[in-house]
C-alpha cells in the first residue's frame, strides 16, 4: 500500500546535537514532498519543501533535507539542535498531483 | 493577513448525535483541506475543496461530508458520531488546488465523542 512512513516515533536529544529524522515513501511517480513542524501549543507550519531541482532543499530555521529518489527517502537534518526546536516533525507526499498524505510524525525533545 | 481559522475551538459531543465544524481560509485562498490527527493515526486526509467543488476524498466512511461556499469557506459535517471520530480536525488552506501550493493550517477544532 502507498505510505509515508517515519520510523521514528520520539527522538531525545541534547542541545547541539545533530539531527536526523527519517522519512521514505511509496508513491512511485511524480512527487513533491514536505516537512511541517508543529510547536507545542502552535499551527503545524512548513519547514520546507521539494519539488524539483536541487535534492538538498534549505528550510526555515536551519533545517534541511536530502530527497534520495532511489531510496525513496526525504529525511530531515539539522546540523545543531536548540531546545526551541522540540516539536513533532511531519513528513508529507504529494503523488501525482492528489491528495497530501502524513507521516505519523516523530515526537522531538531537546534537553536543554 | 489573518491567518486561517477554526471554529469551534473545541466541542463535546455524544455517540450518534452530528456536529458541523467550519474553516475560514486565508483570504484570497480557494483551496481548503480537512484533515483528521489523533495520537494512532497522525494526519489523515478527509478531503479537499475547490471553487465549492470537492477535489479530493480520502478514506472515510459516508459519515464525514463537507462543503464550501461561494466565499471559500467551508464545513465539515459528521453524523451518527462514534468514539473513534474523538480527534484534532485540522483544516488548511492554499492559494490554488494542486500539491505544488503551500498549504497553511488552522489551530483545528478539538472534537471528543463521549
Amino acid at each position: 500500500a502507498q505510505s509515508v512512513s517515519q520510523h521514528n516515533h520520539h527522538v531525545i536529544l541534547s542541545e547541539a546535537a545533530s539531527l536526523e529524522l527519517g522519512c521514505n515513501y511509496s508513491y512511485g511517480g511524480t512527487v513533491n514532498l514536505f516537512w511541517y513542524v508543529q510547536y507545542p501549543g502552535q499551527h503545524l507550519q512548513l519547514l520546507l519543501k521539494y519539488f524539483s531541482g536541487d535534492p538538498l532543499v534549505k528550510g526555515i530555521k536551519g533545517f534541511e533535507a536530502e530527497f534520495i529518489k532511489s531510496k525513496f527517502s526525504f529525511n530531515l537534518r539539522k546540523p545543531s539542535v536548540q531546545w526551541s526546536d522540540t516539536a513533532e516533525y511531519f513528513c508529507a507526499v504529494n503523488a501525482n498531483n492528489n491528495d497530501m498524505r502524513f507521516g505519523a510524525g516523530t515526537r522531538l525533545t531537546v534537553k536543554p | 493577513k489573518a491567518g486561517v481559522t477554526q471554529t469551534p475551538r473545541y466541542l463535546i459531543k455524544t455517540r450518534g448525535q452530528q456536529v458541523t465544524l467550519s474553516c475560514s481560509p486565508i483570504s484570497g485562498h480557494r483551496s481548503v483541506s480537512w484533515y483528521q490527527q489523533t495520537p494512532g493515526q497522525g494526519l489523515q486526509f478527509l478531503f479537499e475543496y475547490f471553487s465549492e467543488t470537492q477535489r479530493n476524498k480520502g478514506n472515510f466512511p459516508g459519515r464525514f461530508s463537507g462543503r464550501q461556499f461561494s466565499n471559500s469557506r467551508s464545513e465539515m459535517n459528521v453524523s451518527t458520531l462514534e468514539l473513534g471520530d474523538s480527534a484534532l480536525y485540522l483544516c488548511a488552506s492554499s492559494l490554488n488546488s494542486g500539491s505544488i501550493n503551500e498549504q497553511f493550517f488552522g489551530p483545528g477544532t478539538r472534537l471528543t465523542v463521549l
